[in-house]
């Protein structure tokens, strides 16, 4: 258990619904990351967080993505107008500053999307 | 375009013999490499990291080593035990250090057998 908690596990959903992911981070890691990960691939970079502020974005996320952490705490992921190539499973990760000396991200278990 | 590669999408390697995981890398910007694993409904777990300024890093029974002139690196596990089991990612920062933002390979499963 690595103390990063994600929310739903596991979400099923028809296209054009909205779905919300919610993360919960260790509580002292000030850097929040959301990644997607499809099958057979490597988890793909989404944004970044630096406590409340939204540092970087992919161009993968796209305009019916939206990403938030009010207070530098939990973070959501909303995807609007959920479209088929949206199922993935979507991992959040915390980082402290510390661990950008050894790249040590703590992974949540994920939140896994499957758009009917 | 895939700047990180795990061209071998699985291993079978017998308990206490040693598994060499390979990762290929394109981008000669990336200074900081990573090895992650990763258990059925877990999300990945750090395993072990390297500096574009080292050849070598070495944790317990895991070594990273890199070649920078080929964009390379490998992970050898020695020896190798049955909860060593799991998918491997390599993956890759650009930047100053570890920046969190990493781009990862397809992943590596590794079996292991008692």
């Amino acid at each position: 258990d690595t103390g990063v908690s994600q929310d739903p596990r596991h979400k099923i959903t028809k296209r054009g619904q909205n779905v919300t992911f919610r993360c919960d981070p260790i509580s002292e890691h000030n850097r929040l990351y959301w990644y997607r990960q499809t099958l057979g691939q490597g988890p793909e970079f989404l944004t970044y967080f630096q406590n409340e502020a939204q540092l970087e974005k992919s161009r993968l996320l796209s305009d019916r993505f939206s990403a938030e952490r009010p207070k530098g705490s939990f973070s959501t992921l909303e995807i609007q107008r959920t479209e088929q190539g949206d199922s993935a499973m979507y991992l959040c990760a915390t980082l402290t500053l510390a661990g950008l000396n050894t790249g040590e991200l703590f992974f949540g278990e994920g939140s896994r999307l499957t758009v009917l | 375009d895939q700047q990180v590669k795990q061209n071998s999408p699985s291993l079978s390697v017998q308990e206490g013999r040693i598994s060499i995981l390979n990762c290929d890398y394109t981008n000669s910007m990336f200074d900081y490499f990573l090895w992650y694993k990763k258990y059925p409904a877990e999300g990945p777990t750090f395993l072990i990291s390297i500096s574009s300024i080292k050849d070598k890093n070495e944790d317990g029974r895991f070594t990273v080593f890199l070649n920078k002139s080929a964009k390379h690196l490998s992970l050898h596990i020695v020896p190798s035990q049955p909860g060593d089991s799991a998918v491997y990612f390599c993956a890759a920062s650009a930047g100053s250090g570890n920046t969190g933002k990493l781009i990862f390979g397809q992943g590596t499963t590794l079996q292991v057998k008692p």
